[in-house]
């Protein structure tokens, strides 16, 4: 089974910084990596899918980039509704990353 | 507008057995293999169960290998999931998730909650 390391597993961060959330893969996996955010009590949203494909309706302020077995999703500049819980999911053989909780400093 | 609805979900005792729905409008259902995902309370997501367009094939997690059962009836645009022999550990809010061809889950429904408690 494919393992996926998600880091770090909580972040503080203040509106307007740049943050940067890793998954590491333990076998290649091509591109087959997308980025979830999920809000307390809601289904997780889709931000990223091909590892670099920005979802339809998604602020460019996302961005994902890597393939193999890095993968990284960076937000450009915190907005306050981007504080939530990031997840990678691949799907190769579908495993989630522990998950990235961002909070306010 | 795609839409994916979840039913199905409640208290059951351990043991028992509960059958979810999903279902699902805004697009062709049977083009679509679709997932199931569960999130325990306070815990991160884990994938379950996934089946193909026409649902001659299936995949599950080990954790509920041989006690969940997936299946969809595409003239109805429904998913299902009969989980068996339910434990304390499949206490969850279990999801529904579209997966469109080469890429990753997109739409995912509101969820689910089983509790799994005596």
């Amino acid at each position: 089974d494919i393992q996926m390391t998600q880091s770090p597993s909580s972040l503080s961060a203040s509106v307007g910084d740049r943050v940067t959330i890793t998954c590491r893969a333990s076998q290649g996996i091509r591109n087959d990596l997308g980025w979830y955010q999920q809000k307390p009590g809601k289904a997780p949203k889709r931000l990223i899918y091909a590892a670099s494909s920005l979802q339809s309706g998604v602020p460019s302020r996302f961005s994902g980039s890597g393939s193999g077995t890095e993968f990284t999703l960076t937000i450009s500049s915190l907005q306050p509704e981007d504080f939530a819980t990031y997840y990678c999911l691949q799907h190769n053989s579908y495993t989630f990353g522990q998950g990235t909780k961002l909070e306010i400093k | 507008e795609v839409q994916l609805v979840e039913s199905g979900g409640g208290l059951v005792q351990p043991g028992g057995s509960l059958r979810l729905s999903c279902a699902a409008s805004g697009f062709t259902f049977s083009s679509y293999w679709m997932h199931w995902v569960r999130q325990a309370p306070g815990k991160g997501l884990v994938w379950v169960s996934r089946i193909n367009s026409d649902g001659s094939s299936t995949s599950y997690a080990d954790s509920v290998k041989g006690r969940f059962t997936i299946s969809r009836d595409n003239a109805k645009n429904t998913l299902y999931l009969q989980m068996n022999s339910l434990r304390a550990e499949d206490t969850a809010v279990y999801y529904c998730a579209r997966l469109p061809s080469g890429s990753s889950l997109d739409y995912w429904g509101q969820g689910t909650l089983v509790t799994v408690s005596s």
